[in-house]
């Protein structure tokens, strides 16, 4: 496929249980983001991955939640110790990521629809 | 703290209208002002990105308003479509910064 892919589309879990989220970026863009989105609350980022860099990991809310990016391409968002709060629609996106290009555009997934019970 | 306020959180405009989205922000590193459209169970689409050295940026029926003093910025929708039924929202992303920091989203409805 031609866009950015991410499964499952839903995840209905257990407070307490551990979750992984996945996202395939669209080929060949080196950038990665993660996003959560809350009802009402808009888009609140998580983790930027760009290339072999060290991941930016200031969004992150708690240390219950990290991220792997592996060979450059496929991510994976893991949160543990699931919480109620952690209900969200979690979104992955990715870009080009042209050196100092700050209008790269991100292009999203549609999304993983988390519900913690 | 909400550093783009977006409003108004929701909006009907009758087809043919123009629908009017405003979105203010404080931090004047910030570079880049693109808006996102998203339908249900999508991810958020970009739709139409201004810079701040232009006062305005047309795209079609879309166009951005943007005003540097007031630090304020807004998207127009001329002659509104069913098909234009959506939430917006509208983002900023700060020089040599990674992450855009949206607004809270607009759904806009518009009636046949």
């Amino acid at each position: 496929g031609a866009g950015v892919s991410q499964s499952p589309s839903n995840k209905v879990t257990e407070k307490g249980k551990d979750v992984e989220l996945r996202c395939d970026p669209i080929s060949g863009h080196t950038a990665l983001y993660w996003y959560r989105q809350s009802l009402g609350q808009g888009l609140e980022f998580l983790i930027y991955f760009q290339g072999n860099s060290a991941p930016d990991k200031s969004g992150l809310p708690s240390d219950r939640f990290s991220a792997e990016r592996t060979g450059g391409s496929v991510s994976t968002l893991t949160i543990q110790r699931t919480q109620q709060e952690d209900s969200a629609v979690y979104l992955c996106a990715s870009s080009r990521g042209l050196a100092g290009g700050p209008s790269d555009t991100q292009y999203f997934g549609p999304g993983t629809r988390l519900t913690v019970l | 703290q909400q550093q783009v306020k977006q409003s108004p959180q929701s909006l009907i405009v009758q087809k043919g209208g123009i629908s009017i989205i405003n979105c203010a922000y404080e931090n004047t590193a910030f570079d880049y002002f693109p808006w996102y459209q998203q339908f249900p169970g999508k991810g958020p689409a970009l739709l139409i990105a201004i810079r701040p050295d232009v006062s305005e940026k047309k795209e079609g029926r879309f166009t951005i308003s943007f005003n540097k003093s007031a630090k304020q910025f807004s998207l127009h929708i001329m002659d509104s479509q069913p098909g234009d039924s959506a939430t917006y929202f509208c983002a900023a992303r700060q020089t040599g910064a990674n992450n855009l920091f949206f607004g809270t989203g607009t759904r806009l409805t518009v009636i046949p």
